[in-house]
Parts: structure tokens; sequence; C-alpha cells
């Protein structure tokens, strides 16, 4: 079965040092990875996906598909990346299995 | 933001009732989808729907019912037969193998 873990409810860091949120995976083939990310107030958005390998708000995610994993990282947080991040996956055919971590509340501390 | 329009935002269900959720989107997207968030649970997909007059059950879907007469809109019915309805609902759409858009939500609890 299709699964995503992401193990921290909670993470805490200073603004200035670097963040990983991390998320795992469990799918029998080749899923596209997605992390999304929702702000105080907004509507939840698509922050980046595995295929396309850019870089947004200076967030980065490598795919391991040794690891299944697919953790978000940024080398120096801002108190502006405070949100929840959800992981998320999609298994052919795609766009109609997708499925969702349980989130991880970011909390980036002046 | 335009886009996807779901309406109320705040919905309050008696005991024994059927309450509608809208959703509607201006974006040509053929897919549309409705989740549930819990806290701590993250999206659980309800149901969704590649095309019109066409839906497909998600994970929990017991106690829903959706239909699709227009493209552009997909609304929610949370039956009476939904022993715990009180959560935020959200609806999506996508181009077909694009990533999901979001609406802003729609929070339904119990009197």
């Amino acid at each position: 079965a299709q699964r995503v873990t992401q193990p921290e409810k909670l993470l805490s860091v200073f603004k200035g040092a670097p963040v990983e949120l991390k998320c795992n995976y469990s799918y029998s083939g080749s899923p596209e990875l997605f992390w999304y990310v929702q702000y105080s107030r907004q509507r939840l958005q698509l922050l980046l996906r595995h295929i396309s390998r850019e870089s947004i708000k200076g967030f980065t995610a490598d795919l391991n598909k040794g690891e299944t994993s697919f953790h978000l990282k940024k080398p120096f947080a801002q108190e502006e990346d405070s949100a929840m991040y959800y992981c998320a996956l999609s298994g052919p055919p795609y766009g109609q299995n997708f499925v969702f971590g349980p989130g991880t509340r970011l909390s980036v501390l002046p | 933001d335009g886009g996807i329009t779901q309406s109320p935002k705040y919905l309050f269900r008696k005991e024994g009732q059927n309450v509608t959720l809208s959703c509607e989107q201006n974006l040509n997207h053929d897919a549309m989808y409705w989740y549930r968030q819990d806290p701590g649970q993250g999206l659980r997909l309800i149901y969704y729907s590649q095309i019109v007059n066409d839906f497909q059950k998600g994970d929990i879907a017991e106690g829903y019912s959706v239909s699709r007469e227009k493209k552009e809109s997909f609304p929610l019915t949370v039956t009476s037969a939904q022993k715990n309805p009180t959560a935020f609902y959200l609806c999506a759409s996508s181009l077909q193998d694009q990533p999901q858009h979001f609406g802003d939500g729609t929070r339904l609890s119990i009197l």
C-alpha cells in the first residue's frame, strides 16, 4: 500500500539555521513526489515537485529511491518559512492516487 | 486568489441532517478532488472525479456523496450516515498528471 510518513509533528529551528523536514514513503513503483506548504491563513499550495528539480524559496528536495525518502532542506531558515509542510506522493495514473503525509509544522524562531 | 472557490467557509450541521459543501473552479481543470483534514492525520481522499459525470471513491467515502454534472463544479454532500463529520474539508483540482490546486476549505461543525 502506498504511504507517506513525516516523523516530526513539530520542528523548531532558529533563524539562519539549516532545516530539514523528513519524508519517507512506501510505494511499489515509481511515484511522483511533492512538497506542499500551508502558511497561516493561506491555502495549501505546491512548494516543489521532484521531477522539476527546482529550488523554490531556497528549498530543495532530492528523491532517494534507495532510502525511499524525499527530505526537504533549506540551508538558512527564515521566519517567513514558518508554516505547515506536507509531503505527498502520486502514483500512476498520476493525479488519481494522491497520498499526503500527516504534515510537519515548522517554527522558525527569531 | 481566484481559481478554486469553496463555500461556505464555516458550516454547522444538526444531528441527522445532510449538508452540501460547494466547490467551483474556473481553471478549466478536468480533475477535481475532495479531502478531509483532521489534526495529525494529514489529508485523506474522500472522492475524486477525472471527467464530468464520473467520479470514484477515495479512502474514506462512507457517509459522503458527490456529483459532477459540470466541469466547473464538484459539490460534496455530508450525509447523516457520516458519524464523525466535524473536520476541515478541502477541494482541489488539477489538469491530468499535474499537481493539484487547492481551495481555502470549509470547516464543518456539529451543533
